[in-house]
């Protein structure tokens, strides 16, 4: 059964405090894992797409790795706008539907 | 780019009323369209998928009848909440698929019934 888990559910950081979100999956050939941004009251931001294993994607203070099995979502010196939930998301097998994590409420203290 | 916006980004109706949101792709063509709701602090339910020229596919669990969907062009496609109830009050989201399973989402629509 194909399936999204992220961790952790939450995570509070001092600006400046680097660490990684997971998200874990299990689907039958994987055709890319998408990462988005969401803040409060808003739809979800694109921010990577990855493909295979071994792919590392950045952007800004965001790096996105790629593994047979998961995701890492990496923070670099976070600043406080970075507070925001992070989804991650596969598509479901044989179709273009996605499947969700939960996600990851991040927030960043000043 | 990929920007896909919604409108109206807030609504308060009354109950029994129908209330129109519409899901533009503004600089791509997007064959296929999904519709999902969002309860506070949850993750995104999917509950339908539009597909340009053709019926929406909704998710189980959904009452197609409630929540019409017509995806009329490439780049728009629309979600009528008939007869709407307390109940339906949801942010509202959709998405553009675009090439290689991406989707790009619009910024949500809040819906209150009253």
């Amino acid at each position: 059964e194909d399936q999204v888990t992220q961790s952790p559910e939450a995570l509070r950081l001092q600006e400046g405090e680097s660490s990684s979100l997971n998200c874990s999956y299990t689907v039958s050939g994987l055709r890319g894992l998408f990462w988005y941004r969401q803040d409060p009251g808003k739809g979800p931001e694109f921010l990577f797409t990855l493909y295979s294993a071994g792919e590392e994607k950045e952007k800004e203070r965001l790096k996105a790795t790629l593994t047979k099995k998961e995701s890492f979502l990496h923070i670099t010196a976070p600043k406080p706008e970075d507070s925001a939930t992070y989804l991650c998301a596969i598509p479901l097998s044989g179709t273009y539907k996605y499947i969700f994590g939960t996600g990851t409420r991040l927030k960043v203290l000043a | 780019g990929a920007v896909v916006s919604q409108h109206p980004s807030r609504v308060i109706c009354k109950s029994g009323t129908s209330v129109k949101i519409e899901c533009r792709s503004l600089d791509f063509q997007a064959t296929t369209m999904f519709w999902y709701r969002q309860f506070p602090k949850k993750s995104l339910m999917l509950m339908a998928t539009s597909n340009e020229g053709s019926k929406a596919t909704y998710e189980q669990g959904v009452e197609k009848d409630k929540f019409l969907i017509n995806h009329a062009s490439l780049t728009l496609s629309t979600l009528t909440v008939t007869s709407a109830h307390p109940e339906d009050s949801s942010f509202y989201i959709c998405s553009a698929g675009k090439r290689n399973y991406e989707q790009y989402f619009g910024p949500g629509t809040r819906l209150t019934v009253t």
